[in-house]
């Protein structure tokens, strides 16, 4: 069972250099979200999609575009990193989006993380 | 504006002992979700209970059990007999339109 699969786990960028973060998840699930997380700070939502070809902002968007072309894939891009982006990402998945607004009332499945450093 | 506060950053306690992290979250909403997530050393997050605004019973799985009290809008966690396996770090959020996690707690249980 693959669940939610995220990759590469660990990215050393430069400053200014752009990547994709991948994120696929095989449970058919409609809610897709991409998270940092930074110590003392939690989990903060980046973006969120409610289902294919649906995207939004989540609370820390900036620096980072989103597309969902399909259920199962998820890509978080950088298109210009800044070592302000260092963190520790995380993607998740849940069965139904929310009825409105960003959270999912469903439990999330998350994938192993990508720890990220721009240097 | 919502919010989730978990005042204990770090807690260490003896395998054996009980321990109660706290959750203490803010929202003007009536209709809302909680959730607790634990943080294994191994890096992935996982699920252990979702509790709706109107479902105020306490739940108990195991040696885990949750207190909900809209009354002080705080959603606590105890661990009842800790073992070296719940060193983690454990996360509370609050779901509604919005979704917020806590900081994080993090635990360590000595042998």
């Amino acid at each position: 069972n693959a669940g939610v699969t995220q990759t590469p786990k660990f990215q050393v960028l430069k400053t200014g250099q752009s990547m994709t973060l991948q994120c696929a998840q095989d449970m058919n699930h409609e809610y897709m979200s991409w998270y940092r997380q930074d110590p003392g700070m939690g989990l903060r939502l980046i973006h969120y999609s409610v289902g294919a070809g649906i995207t939004d902002q989540g609370e820390v968007p900036n620096g980072y575009n989103v597309s969902r072309s399909t259920t199962e894939d998820f890509p978080l891009r950088l298109l210009s990193a800044a070592p302000s982006q260092t963190s520790v990402y995380f993607c998740a998945s849940s069965y139904s989006p929310p009825p409105q607004g960003r959270g999912t009332n469903e439990k999330l499945f998350f994938g192993s993380g990508t720890q990220l450093s721009v240097l | 504006a919502q919010k989730v506060t978990q005042a204990q950053t770090e807690i260490s306690v003896v395998e054996k002992e009980d321990v109660t992290l706290d959750c203490v979250y803010e929202t003007r909403d009536t209709t809302y979700y909680l959730f607790w997530y634990k943080q294994p050393p191994s890096g992935e997050l996982v699920f252990l209970i979702r509790r709706n605004s109107f479902d105020e019973q306490n739940e108990i799985s195991g040696r885990y059990s949750w207190n909900f009290q809209k009354s002080t809008s705080s959603f606590n966690f105890t661990i009842t007999a800790s073992q070296v396996v719940d060193s983690a770090v454990y996360f509370c959020a609050l779901i509604n339109n919005d979704m917020r996690f806590g900081a994080g707690t993090r635990l360590t249980v000595k042998p």
